[in-house]
């Protein structure tokens, strides 16, 4: 089945740490996105990718770098920049580009669970 | 701005529809209105989108008003597994500024 795998799907990490979050995808989709989740909070973009070696800062990147050196995949890398890193981290596929304007429908990994110990 | 705004919570007896509402008077001509939800802890699930008509699939009927100020996603007979937070989402911005904007959803609670 087609679809987008995160791991690990719970992560602890000691203050000052660099962590790498893996998201894989084998749906042929152009573009993926990571978020992240809060509570009280709705998803908010981290770091978007239209293709391969070719991506752009979300809303929140401060702390966050990424890679795209294959079509399939998009790891999240929390720097220890990262001042408060505990989250709810999903990526996300498109076969649309992020501000195309016809319809463009997001398929979700399951998500991995940060926790800053 | 194409914020939309939601109900915080709803109840729904299982077998009966649920009828989710969202606001949504700011949405550009357009642009397209989207219903994801999502069961505790897991990634969110797509489960339909309308830009002037109604539409149905196998998950959902979604009725958006003639002006697309509103809109509702139906549930036509809701089950204990439909217990989730829904969000119904549409971009904001032009060009290749536009965004997809998250808020907080509905969290539907299917009652037995």
């Amino acid at each position: 089945d087609g679809g987008i795998t995160q791991s690990p799907k719970y992560l602890f990490r000691k203050e000052g740490q660099n962590v790498t979050l893996s998201c894989e995808q084998n749906l042929n989709h152009d573009a993926m996105y990571w978020y992240r989740q809060d509570p009280g909070q709705g998803l908010r973009l981290i770091y978007y990718s239209q293709i391969v070696n070719d991506f752009q800062k979300g809303d929140i990147a401060e702390g966050y770098s990424v890679s795209r050196e294959k079509k399939e995949s998009f790891p999240l890398t929390v720097t220890s920049a990262q001042k408060n890193p505990t989250a709810f981290y999903l990526c996300a596929s498109s076969t649309r580009q992020y501000w195309d304007s016809g319809a463009n429908v997001l398929t979700f990994g399951a998500g991995s669970r940060l926790t800053v110990l | 701005d194409a914020k939309t705004t939601q109900p915080p919570s709803m109840d729904c007896a299982e077998g009966r529809a649920a009828n989710l509402p969202c606001n949504h008077s700011t949405i550009s001509g357009n642009e397209y209105v989207y219903w994801y939800r999502q069961i505790h802890s897991q990634g969110p699930q797509y489960i339909i989108h309308g830009l002037k008509n109604n539409e149905t699939n196998e998950m959902a009927s979604l009725i958006i008003t003639e002006d697309r100020k509103s809109s509702t996603l139906i549930l036509p007979h809701a089950t204990l597994r439909d217990t989730a937070v829904y969000y119904c989402i549409s971009k904001e911005g032009a060009g290749n500024n536009r965004k997809l904007i998250w808020g907080l959803g509905t969290s539907l609670a299917v009652n037995p």
